[in-house]
């Protein structure tokens, strides 16, 4: 079957890091997405993985393992307006590239 | 700007009344997407299209329809929308088989 899992929520303070963990199982795999949502509004991206290892843009870095189906998101200097729902999507290759959604991890951010 | 619009941003309408959410896109993608997203879950996929080709997800209740009569446009018909519908349902596009998926901003619809 397929699978996306990641906690629920986190909480952090202004200013500290926090690290978002993804698990997937899916039929095919094409690559790892991670989308910030805010409440109420729709998912914006963020990073894409295909190829095992790190990739850093600015304050967030994406790390993906394949061969453990495994990713994690690092949020570093959190800011207020980091509050928000972080979503972890693997790209299956089912049809002609169809999403496979987490259910979302809610970060707090905290003065 | 190049973008995924969604009309309208709020939808309101009655149990059993049928309602149509439209979605239009400028990006020129091929392929058009239908999620739909309750509170604190994952967003689910209800439809997808490449070009006109369509494929309806397993488990869409037949409740709801798709239409896309070009490539800009893409349509979702719900047609006897229940208390159990109501919530985000967002249209995102991407070219085949790419690494990303542009999302408009969404309409919340309320079923009362």
């Amino acid at each position: 079957g397929q699978n996306i899992d990641q906690p629920t929520e986190m909480t952090a303070t202004e200013g500290a890091i926090v690290q978002i963990n993804c698990t997937y199982q899916t039929s095919g795999f094409n690559g790892l997405f991670w989308y910030q949502q805010h409440a109420g509004e729709a998912p914006t991206f963020l990073s894409y993985n295909v190829l095992d290892g790190l990739e850093e843009k600015g304050r967030f870095s994406s790390f993906l393992s394949r061969s453990k189906g495994y990713s994690y998101l690092l949020l570093k200097e959190l800011q207020m307006k980091d509050s928000a729902s972080y979503l972890c999507a693997a790209l299956t290759t089912d049809s002609w590239g169809k999403f496979q959604f987490g259910a979302g991890t809610q970060v707090v951010v905290t003065p | 700007d190049a973008m995924v619009i969604q009309n309208p941003r709020y939808q309101v309408t009655q149990f059993g009344k049928p309602v149509t959410l439209s979605c239009s896109q400028t990006l020129n993608h091929n392929v058009m997407y239908w999620y739909q997203q309750k509170s604190s879950q994952a967003p689910k996929l209800l439809f997808h299209y490449y070009d006109k080709d369509f494929n309806n997800e397993a488990d869409t209740p037949d409740n709801f329809q798709s239409r896309r009569p070009n490539t800009s446009f893409c349509f979702l018909d719900i047609r006897s929308p229940g208390l159990g519908d109501a919530a985000m349902y967002l249209c995102a596009t991407s070219r085949p088989y790419s690494a990303e998926q542009y999302f408009g901003p969404g309409t919340r619809l309320t079923v009362t």
